[in-house]
């Protein structure tokens, strides 16, 4: 069963403008969450965090918002780079470092 | 600071043979977890040590095998390759187990079964 789904495969956004990227959980009991970035051929690269009791989670020009009620969180990129474009994928975790992540999205920021 | 550093990039082997990987963690990181990515499954949780104890263990069988040294550097052996073992593997360090501490991967052994 799928406890992390991503449902946009892929999205496009222009340089300056926003991306929200999506990601939704069935299990109540996962306590933080966690978004990475992903180049080809690198491993994924840890982007931010937020702990299930809290809603929001800044950190320069990425935002997460958790929204522990309908079992979703979002990640908010503004302004979008070109350099940006990666795949993004959201995890969650509730005992020790076993993370259960979502298939991926991918962003493509156009110039 | 050094990354995470996975040794060897990449790896072919024959069904039937054994693979070890080797995963070197940030200076002072006790955690190291290992996860499998393929394009069908995603990624998906091995197995996770801290201070050279197994402490949780993912859906896989049990030719997958890990262990850690006092140093905290980790290895994980595969035995009995199958042609679904074909994957990247990566490997992920951290300071603490759990919490919301951020796991710092590698970049990857690449493993092709043929």
């Amino acid at each position: 069963d799928q406890q992390v789904k991503q449902n946009s495969p892929s999205l496009s956004v222009q340089e300056g403008r926003i991306s929200i990227l999506n990601c939704d959980y069935t299990n109540s009991m996962f306590d933080y969450f966690l978004w990475y970035k992903k180049y080809p051929a690198e491993g994924p690269t840890f982007l931010i965090s937020i702990s299930s009791i809290k809603d929001k989670n800044e950190d320069g020009r990425f935002t997460v918002f958790l929204n522990k009620s309908a079992k979703h969180l979002s990640l908010h990129i503004v302004p979008s780079q070109p350099g940006d474009s990666a795949v993004y994928f959201c995890a969650a975790g509730g005992y020790g470092n076993k993370l259960v992540f979502g298939a991926g999205t991918i962003l493509r920021v156009k110039s | 600071k050094a990354g995470v550093t996975q040794t060897p990039r990449y790896l072919i082997k024959t069904r039937g043979q054994q693979v070890t990987l080797s995963c070197s963690p940030i200076s002072g990181h006790r955690s190291v977890s290992w996860y499998q990515q393929t394009p069908g499954q995603g990624l998906q949780f091995l197995f996770e040590y801290f201070s050279e104890t197994q402490r949780n263990k993912g859906n896989f069988p049990g030719r997958f095998s890990g262990r850690q040294f006092s140093n905290s550097r980790s290895e994980m052996n595969v035995s009995t390759l199958e042609l679904g073992d074909s994957a990247l593997y990566l490997c992920a360090s951290s300071l603490a187990s759990g919490g919301g501490s951020p796991l710092h991967f590698g970049n990857g052994t690449r493993l092709t079964v043929t």
